[in-house]
């Protein structure tokens, strides 16, 4: 069964760097494609980005890629999130989570990639 | 970026109740969407991946269907523990991923 644990500070000043990590038992990091995605209070989902470790890609939301950086940690099973510069607006619930793919043959030449996240993390509440 | 909307943002139905959550998208992307669960102060669950295939020990009250930009998440009996905010979100090809703006569902 994979598991996904959050840690991280739950407080940060303005101005500041948080960094988050995301460490994975019951798979292996160097598979799939590793996600954060946060919830700012009563609002709905942003994705932030997500990285893929054996294929060295890193994909990141145009809206924060200016001050996001995704990294992966194969020796401990961990990837982590930062985010500098922080303001008011960074406030929310931030969750890793595990993209994997179903690939399905559509004709004998061509299958579909579907991308879905299916594990995620309970969360890590971070106030700005 | 692909925009994701959903109605409505909100309804109340009684438990065994039919009911159906739209989500559009902003251009065509095939059945390249998934519909999440979120209860109330936890993490969101996958709940269907492409389009309408339900990811396991989902109940099969939930179905999904729809192609290209228009797409129905369908409860087909309300359950008290389907009490919840509804997401879809679309995984085409481009980045970013973008998730709908939600669906809460309230019981009567």
């Amino acid at each position: 069964q994979v598991q996904l644990q959050q840690s991280g500070p739950g407080l940060v000043k303005p101005s500041e760097t948080v960094s988050l990590t995301c460490t994975v038992s019951g798979a292996s990091i160097t598979n799939d494609h590793w996600s954060w995605i946060r919830q700012p209070p009563g609002q709905g989902l942003e994705w932030i980005g997500h990285i893929y470790y054996s294929g060295g890609n890193i994909n990141l939301n145009p809206s924060l890629q200016s001050r996001v950086s995704i990294s992966v940690d194969p020796s401990r099973n961990q990837f982590s999130l930062k985010l500098i510069s922080v303001t008011a607006a960074d406030t929310a619930v931030y969750y890793c989570a595990r993209e994997t793919v179903k690939i399905v043959a559509k004709t004998p030449k061509n299958s579909y990639h579907y991308y879905f996240m299916d594990v995620w993390g309970s969360g890590t509440t971070v106030i700005v | 970026d692909i925009q994701v909307t959903q109605s409505p943002s909100s309804l109340s139905a009684s438990v065994g109740d039919r009911i159906t959550i739209t989500c559009r998208a902003s251009q065509g992307i095939s059945t390249f969407l998934n519909w999440y669960q979120q209860k109330p102060g936890k993490a969101p669950e996958l709940l269907i991946y492409g389009a309408f295939t339900l990811q396991s020990g989902v109940p099969p009250r939930f179905s999904g269907s729809g192609s290209g930009t228009e797409f129905t998440l369908t409860i087909s009996s309300l359950q008290p523990e389907d009490l919840a905010t509804y997401f879809c979100q679309q995984s085409y090809s481009d980045f970013p991923r973008t998730f709908g703006p939600g669906t809460k569902v309230e019981i009567k």
